[in-house]
């Protein structure tokens, strides 16, 4: 079975600039969540989709970050403009959850790095 | 801030030993999973433990949740090099569809 891909692996821009990224979930996974992970701290949850639905974007910071997963599978993060803090890992992970517990494993993608000069 | 707290936030230990890690958090729960993270594997799933659940076993895992004092522990018994890594503690608060994860815990396994 495949993973979840992601590209690119690795990004660096400079502040102001926009950068988008890519992931491709399992297939037939109905939830697909992107996660900003800062050196040395935890993965945070930046959105949430249920098919093409918005599950939670609480934490989004929708001035710069917007996000969309068209038809339901595919899914882009994209910031404009970069800042300096935006520098993370970037995950995508899917999970098969199709209800509203929520209780399916997350499988993660390998990430994309981005760094903000 | 929901997010939990895990410690230690650093353990070092010799190959064969045991480790224990603890995640805590603030408000209810529905369940609790457990990830570890390496540069090899990317960030993988191991366990989830349910909310009127005390225990669950694993392999070599052994995962405790005690709602009352709202944490969780992760043994890993007989540790191995591989096990090293970062685990980390991804909570779903009650009325919540989404997973908060904890600060992690670095585990270094020395052969």
């Amino acid at each position: 079975e495949a993973g979840v891909a992601q590209s690119p692996r690795y990004k660096i821009i400079e502040k102001r600039q926009s950068v988008a990224f890519w992931c491709n979930p399992i297939s037939g996974h109905a939830t697909l969540y992107w996660y900003q992970q800062i050196l040395g701290q935890g993965p945070k949850l930046l959105i949430q989709f249920q098919n093409n639905g918005v599950v939670d974007d609480s934490q989004l910071p929708k001035d710069r970050f917007s996000a969309e997963r068209l038809k339901g599978v595919d899914s882009t993060l994209k910031i404009q403009p970069a800042k300096l803090e935006d520098s993370a890992v970037y995950l995508c992970a899917s999970s098969l959850e199709r209800g509203s517990t929520f209780e399916n494993e997350q499988f993660f993608g390998p990430g994309t790095r981005l760094t903000v000069l | 801030s929901q997010q939990g707290e895990e410690d230690p936030q650093a353990l070092s230990i010799q190959e064969g030993e045991n480790a224990t890690m603890n995640c805590s958090y603030k408000t209810s729960i529905n369940n609790l999973q457990w990830y570890r993270q390496n540069s090899g594997r990317g960030l993988v799933h191991l366990i989830l433990i349910r909310s009127n659940e005390r225990e669950k076993h694993s392999g070599r895992l052994r995962v405790t949740l005690d709602t009352s004092k709202k944490s969780s522990s992760l043994l890993i018994t007989a540790s191995r090099a591989a096990d090293t890594a970062s685990y980390f503690c991804a909570s779903k608060f009650s009325g919540t569809y989404k997973y908060i994860f904890g600060t992690g815990t670095r585990l270094k396994v020395l052969a």
